[in-house]
């Protein structure tokens, strides 16, 4: 079945550093893959998508690439800001699995300024 | 406007006290979810739709249970609430017809058993 892993957090950085959040996954047939956010006291929310291999997603500064050879879809920021602070969920879809998205527990981004 | 609506927002109930929290979409979407979000443990799947009048246990559905009637609503009831099932609800949608599309999410029900 399918499977979504990613990194364990929190996350700390300062103001300005930079972002990466690991994400690979497991999936039969051919997965889209997406990052979602959630901001504090929010609902997830699409961050950015990629839909096949070599793809690059992005969003208010954020970037992530559908690696197939490696099944990975890591999220960056070059530079963060305190109002990134939130918690992103990487997740995938695909022909395999019906189309039900899969997600990861979620990584919590904590920005000081 | 496309959204998920959950309602209520805030709940504090007591022990035992049988309740709904109600989800409704107005995008088609065949696909409906409920999950609890607790800290520490991500998001846990609790049961799942892929149409009307078909539901499936997720991860974590000791204690609740939901219906699909019509298309749009998938509401999920705790006939018994007890204390361990203090958390943060999410009700999300999505559509199964179209790949490449992005799940939908409700903005939260933060319940309190006591």
């Amino acid at each position: 079945g399918n499977s979504v892993t990613q990194m364990e957090g929190p996350v700390t950085l300062s103001e300005e550093a930079f972002l990466t959040i690991n994400c690979t996954y497991t999936a039969t047939g051919y997965p889209s893959l997406f990052w979602y956010v959630q901001y504090p006291g929010e609902g997830l929310q699409l961050l950015l998508k990629a839909t096949k291999a070599d793809d690059k997603g992005s969003n208010k500064g954020f970037e992530a690439t559908y690696r197939k050879e490696t099944t990975s879809f890591h999220l960056e920021k070059g530079s963060v800001q305190v109002s990134d602070s939130a918690v992103y969920f990487c997740a995938l879809s695909s022909s395999g699995g019906s189309y039900i998205p899969t997600f990861g527990r979620g990584t919590s981004l904590i920005v000081h300024p | 406007e496309a959204q998920v609506t959950q309602n209520p927002r805030y709940l504090i109930t007591v022990t035992g006290k049988k309740l709904t929290v109600t989800c409704s979409q107005n995008m088609n979407h065949e696909y409906m979810s409920w999950y609890r979000q607790d800290p520490g443990l991500g998001l846990r799947q609790i049961y799942y739709s892929m149409n009307v009048e078909v539901t499936d246990k997720g991860d974590v559905p000791e204690g609740y249970k939901v219906s699909r009637k019509e298309k749009r609503n998938f509401p999920l009831i705790l006939e018994s609430p007890s204390p361990n099932q203090t958390s943060l609800y999410f009700c999300a949608s999505s559509p199964l017809h179209l790949a490449n599309t992005e799940a939908f999410f409700g903005q939260g029900t933060r319940l309190t058993v006591v």
